[in-house]
């Protein structure tokens, strides 16, 4: 049930590009992208909800594929500002009920 | 503002005690999330609420219990029974069904010693 995300970890410099991918062996209700510095709350990027959906943030853009099953996040130019780590969540339907589920992470290191 | 507040921050208690960490939202949300998170790991969902009185255990909800009596309210108890409760906890609340923004609280790290 919970989406798959890799990789595990990236370390750039400041500048280079890097992909998160999420993926799920069944169509996703949705992607939900967030972002989480050390001992903080994670913050909001953005929500795909259509399959062939592509959405931009300044420099940060995510892709859903059209089947719905895998989810892209791109950094470009990285900064060092877009350290830290990664979810994707998703919305899943049980028993009546939806409910928001994430991803393990991707823990991004952007160095000088 | 509107927002979405933990308390306390930080929690220290002893094994075999019970304790209660606050999460109140007045952003006028409906639905309502605890996640436990422990260090390099994901978040993981212990509990969820669409509407006022009704509630849903999520993936790890053994050793833990919620009530949800108010709408904006959604406090989490952390029992004796939990084996392993020293964790990282966040609450979460959205307007509703899972297509929706989630808006975090800034956490509760409860250690118990």
């Amino acid at each position: 049930q919970q989406p798959v995300q890799s990789p595990q970890a990236v370390i750039l410099r400041e500048g280079e590009d890097a992909v998160i991918n999420c993926s799920s062996s069944k169509a996703l209700y949705s992607v939900h992208w967030y972002r989480q510095k050390h001992g903080e709350a994670p913050v909001f990027l953005m929500i795909l909800l259509k399959g062939g959906e592509q959405k931009g943030h300044e420099k940060i853009s995510a892709s859903f594929n059209e089947k719905k099953q895998q989810s892209s996040l791109y950094l470009t130019a990285s900064q060092l500002s877009y350290s830290g780590t990664y979810f994707c969540g998703t919305g899943l339907f049980s028993g009546g009920y939806n409910k928001l589920i994430f991803g393990a992470g991707t823990r991004l290191a952007v160095h000088p | 503002d509107g927002g979405i507040t933990q308390s306390p921050k930080y929690l220290f208690r002893k094994e075999g005690q019970n304790v209660t960490l606050s999460c109140e939202q007045n952003l006028n949300h409906d639905a309502m999330y605890w996640y436990r998170q422990d260090p390099g790991q994901g978040l993981r969902l212990i509990y969820y609420s669409q509407i006022v009185n009704d509630f849903q255990k999520g993936d790890i909800a053994e050793g833990y219990s919620v009530s949800r009596e108010k709408k904006e309210s959604f406090p989490l108890t952390v029992t004796s029974a939990q084996k392993n409760p020293t964790a990282f906890y966040l609450c979460a609340s959205s307007k509703g069904q899972g297509a929706n923004e989630a808006f975090f609280g800034q956490g509760t790290r409860l250690t118990v010693v």
